[in-house]
């Protein structure tokens, strides 16, 4: 069974311009969250979505987007990009029936310069 | 709100040693509590979770961590470290909602 899949797995960008990061889930799994890593801040929740729907969002500006499609593929954009959203961005998917047991992708490691 | 925090941003063992990372929680409801391990360049992996069900849990790669209510400590432990522990251990607690809370980390080194 394939895991959760990440790309691309490096982006370098400069300042105020706008990326997208893609994630496919593991087959059957509906929810599907974002998560921030960096030296600095560690782990930081982003969103998760569900069939579709954000169901919580972090503490980030609204800059931070994302979105789910009906096969459960999720996207995740940043616009106007600061240096400090140079970070490594982690995707993970579940099913509800796994009680927060959450399965991640190697990630994208975002540079911005 | 729920939290963790884990003593010890970096730990040093030997081969062979017994490995000791420490996490204690914060909440005022019974929470799910983990320990995710992240290797150099990948994402994390669970290594086991507590819901409840035994205070002892027993995870992957020989990790086990007991839950002390009186303690409001979650600690992970392996008798015995082998060179591939070698990373990043983190603890959380679930929050609602798949979201997580994780700790700052702990790097585990071990020599031989």
């Amino acid at each position: 069974k394939a895991g959760v899949t990440q790309t691309p797995r490096y982006l370098i960008k400069t300042r105020g311009q706008q990326v997208t990061l893609s994630c496919s889930p593991i087959s059957g799994h509906r929810s599907v969250s974002w998560y921030q890593q960096t030296p600095g801040q560690g782990l930081q929740f982003l969103f998760e979505y569900f069939s579709e729907t954000q169901r919580n969002k972090g503490n980030f500006p609204g800059r931070f987007s994302g979105r789910q499609f009906s096969n459960s593929r999720s996207e995740m954009n940043v616009s106007t990009l600061e240096l400090g959203d140079s970070a490594l961005y982690l995707c993970a998917s579940t099913r509800t029936d796994l009680a927060g047991k959450l399965f991640f992708g190697s990630g994208t490691q975002l540079s911005v310069l | 709100a729920q939290s963790v925090t884990q003593l010890g941003s970096h730990v040093s063992v030997s081969e062979g040693a017994l490995v000791l990372l420490r996490c204690n929680y914060s909440s005022s409801v019974p929470p799910y509590l983990f320990w995710y391990v992240q290797y150099p360049n990948q994402g994390l992996q669970l290594l086991l979770k507590y819901t409840s069900a035994a205070t002892l849990v027993k995870g992957i790669n020989g990790f086990e961590a007991e839950f002390k209510k009186s303690e409001t400590s979650f600690h992970l432990t392996k008798p015995s470290a082998h060179m591939s522990d070698a990373a990043e251990y983190f603890c959380a607690v679930s929050t609602g909602f798949q979201k997580l809370v994780f700790g700052t980390g702990t790097r585990l080194l071990v020599s031989p």
